[in-house]
């Protein structure tokens, strides 16, 4: 089955303490990307890439880090995470910019 | 910078009548366009795309839409709401030139009611 998947699906955290979303993708597409959807704001994109280690800054970027070390991976590092940056996160890969998206079930993040 | 306008924040209709969401967008060149939706708790679902060819395209779940440039537009349309299609709908305009990005509007939320 096609599929994105992001672990974890829930996590609280405190200010400050490093923390790795995974994302891994099973259709060996090129382009994966990261937003995170706020009430009202709709969802930002925070990094993509194109490929393997190739990525570039979305809207948001800021307090994040990604890498591509493989085709079907794609973290998301938070090394000092803010409450500001408690969100919902979703993880996307697609062919590329052009093609249907497939997302991953999100992952709620609190930053106490 | 490519952006993407869903004018309505909330829209209420009754099963079984007509839809209509819009959405404006901003890009210089060919936009790539896109529909998601969203159900409570769940990851997006694209409906439909438009890149080129036949102005109005159909998507799954019985939605279509139409491309118009002149407007920049890309309104959502659906002829008869079912109880089900209650979720929150989602524009996005996808960029191919240099960087490939995409960009989403701030999404509308549909409530059907009975």
């Amino acid at each position: 089955e096609a599929q994105v998947t992001q672990n974890p699906r829930y996590l609280i955290t405190v200010t400050g303490k490093k923390l790795t979303v995974t994302c891994s993708q099973n259709m060996n597409h090129e382009y994966m990307s990261w937003y995170r959807q706020d009430p009202g704001l709709g969802l930002r994109q925070i990094y993509y890439s194109m490929n393997v280690e190739v990525t570039d800054k979305g809207d948001v970027p800021e307090g994040y880090k990604v890498s591509r070390k493989e085709k079907r991976n794609f973290p998301l590092i938070l090394e000092s995470p803010s409450p500001n940056q408690t969100s919902l996160y979703f993880c996307a890969s697609s062919e590329d910019v052009r093609t249907e998206a497939f997302f991953g079930q999100g992952t709620r993040l609190t930053v106490v | 910078a490519q952006s993407v306008t869903q004018p309505d924040i909330h829209i209420t209709v009754s099963e079984g009548a007509s839809l209509e969401l819009r959405c404006n967008y901003s890009y210089g060149a060919t936009p790539y366009l896109f529909w998601y939706v969203q159900s409570p708790g769940q990851g997006l679902q694209l409906l439909l795309k438009y890149f080129s060819g036949d102005t109005l395209v159909q998507g799954i779940k019985g939605f279509e839409a139409e491309f118009k440039r002149s407007q920049s537009s890309f309104n959502l349309r659906k002829p008869s709401v079912h109880w089900s299609d209650a979720a929150e709908y989602f524009c996005a305009v996808g960029t191919f030139s240099g960087s490939e990005k995409l960009v989403f509007g701030k999404g509308t939320k549909l409530t059907v009611n009975p």
